[in-house]
C-alpha cells in the first residue's frame, strides 16, 4: 500500500527565510503528487500538483515543488516565506490507476513576522 | 454551489448515540470522498462515491460507519453507537468527472466530539 511521509511535523521560521518541506512516497510506479494547504480557519485547498512532464511544478503564492523519482520525493519549497504562509501543509500521493489519494500527516508551519 | 459545504460544523454527542453528518458537494461534481482527520494525524480515507457506481467503502473503520449519497448530490455519513475514538474532524471533498486526476475541493469539516 502507498504511504506518504512528511518528516517535518512542526517548522518555525522568520519572515524572509527559505522554506523546504519534505515529502516522500513509497509507490514505485506511476504516481500523481499533490500539496494541499490549510490556512487557519479555512478549508484545505490545493497548492500545486504533479501529473507528468516538467518535474519542477509551480503553484500559487510563490510555492514550487520538485518531483525526484529516484528519491521518491516531492519536496515543497518557497525562497522567502511570509507571515501569511502560516498554515498546515499536507502532501498527498495517488498511485497510477487508483482514485484514493494517500495523505501525509501534515506539517505545521509558523512564520514569525 | 460556490463550494463544498458540510453540516453541522461542530457536533458534541454522548458515547453510544448515533450521529449524522452531511455534505453538499459542488454542483456537477460526480466524485465525493469522506475523510477522517484525528488530532495531529493525516487524512484517513473513509469512503468514495463516483456517479452511480457502487461506492468504495474500503476505508470505513467498522460496521458502525455507513454513508449514502443521493444521486450526484448530498451525502450523509452516519456513525452509530459513537465511541470516544470517533472524535475527529470529518472532511468531505468533491471533484469533477475527471475524477482521479482532478483537484479535490474540500469542505470546512465537521468537528465531532464524543464525550
Amino acid at each position: 500500500a502507498q504511504s506518504v511521509s512528511q518528516h517535518n511535523h512542526h517548522v518555525i521560521l522568520s519572515e524572509a527565510a527559505s522554506l523546504e518541506l519534505g515529502c516522500n512516497y513509497s509507490y514505485g510506479g506511476t504516481v500523481n503528487l499533490f500539496w494541499y494547504v490549510q490556512y487557519p480557519g479555512q478549508h484545505l485547498q490545493l497548492l500545486l500538483k504533479y501529473f507528468s512532464g516538467d518535474p519542477l511544478v509551480k503553484g500559487i503564492k510563490g510555492f514550487e515543488a520538485e518531483f525526484i523519482k529516484s528519491k521518491f520525493s516531492f519536496n515543497l519549497r518557497k525562497p522567502s516565506v511570509q507571515w501569511s504562509d502560516t498554515a498546515e501543509y499536507f502532501c498527498a500521493a495517488l498511485s497510477g490507476g487508483s482514485y484514493i489519494p494517500t495523505f501525509g500527516r501534515g506539517t505545521s508551519l509558523i512564520v514569525h513576522p | 454551489g460556490a463550494g463544498v459545504s458540510q453540516s453541522p460544523s461542530n457536533k458534541v454527542t454522548e458515547k453510544g448515540k448515533d450521529v449524522e453528518l452531511r455534505c453538499d458537494p459542488i454542483s456537477g461534481h460526480t466524485a465525493l470522498y469522506w475523510y477522517r482527520q484525528r488530532l495531529g494525524q493525516g487524512l484517513e480515507f473513509l469512503i468514495y462515491f463516483q456517479g452511480n457506481s457502487a461506492p468504495d467503502k474500503s476505508g470505513l473503520p467498522s460496521d458502525r460507519f455507513s454513508a449514502e449519497r443521493t444521486g450526484e448530490s448530498v451525502s450523509t455519513l452516519t456513525i452509530q453507537r459513537t465511541q470516544q475514538e470517533d472524535s475527529a474532524v470529518y472532511l468531505c471533498a468533491s471533484s469533477s468527472l475527471a475524477g482521479v486526476k482532478d483537484t479535490q475541493y474540500f469542505g470546512p469539516g465537521t468537528r465531532l466530539t464524543v464525550l
